[in-house]
């Protein structure tokens, strides 16, 4: 079936730090691949997204590259805020419409 | 737009009593569904509905669970009874499957409940 599989938090680094969270998927088809995160307190929010292989994601200074011969969807970003402390989750779209969650990864930046 | 609503944000209830969550989607949106947050399991999918019809609801832990949506813009969870181990976030989620393949899902700030 189909699932995600994210690196476990949590991550801590310190501010302008390069980020790197991993995430690896397991679809029939070719989902599309969503990164969304939640801040303290508050629901998810799409952070980018990206619907076929080699498709690049970005947002915000985040990216994420659709690798098909992987299975895989990383989000990177060069220099971290305190501002992106936060819970960061990759998800999948199964064809019937829902979204396949990975655990989530906390990330703490510290200044 | 105001965004997903629900309602309310916290909810602290005694074990045996019953226990309702709203959730009023983005005006506009076809797909409703409904998660549970905690720490132990993380984010899981309980039910979701298209066009007001639950669509699938394997992820319903057990009868004491139910949903509805009896029209575009509004919708409940409701569990009866209640027991401490249902204590978690709710949010509910909408989107709109005509807009493009992304279907992103519009999240709503959640229900804290706490059952006692």
């Amino acid at each position: 079936g189909n699932s995600v599989t994210q690196m476990e938090g949590p991550v801590t680094l310190s501010e302008e730090a390069f980020l790197t969270i991993n995430c690896t998927y397991t679809a029939t088809g070719y989902p599309s691949l969503f990164w969304y995160v939640q801040y303290p307190g508050e629901g998810l929010q799409l952070l980018l997204k990206a619907t076929k292989a080699d498709d690049k994601g970005s947002n915000k200074g985040f990216e994420a590259t659709y690798r098909k011969e992987t299975t895989s969807f990383h989000l990177e970003k060069g220099s971290v805020q305190v501002s992106d402390s936060a819970v960061y989750f990759c998800a999948l779209r199964h064809p019937g419409g829902k979204l396949i969650f990975g655990q989530g990864t906390e990330l703490s930046v510290k200044p | 737009d105001a965004g997903v609503i629900q309602s309310p944000r916290h909810e602290v209830t005694e074990m045996g009593q019953e226990v309702t969550l709203r959730c009023k989607p983005i005006s506009g949106h076809d797909y409703l569904f409904w998660y549970r947050q905690t720490m132990m399991r993380g984010l899981e999918l309980l039910i979701y509905f298209n066009n007001n019809v639950p669509i699938d609801d394997s992820g319903m832990p057990e009868d004491r669970f139910s949903a509805k949506m009896p029209n575009a813009s509004f919708s409940t969870l409701k569990i009866q009874p209640s027991e401490p181990r249902d204590s978690a976030v709710y949010f509910c989620a909408s989107s709109h499957s005509g807009s493009s393949a992304y279907n992103e899902q519009f999240f709503g700030p959640g229900t804290r409940l706490t059952v006692l």
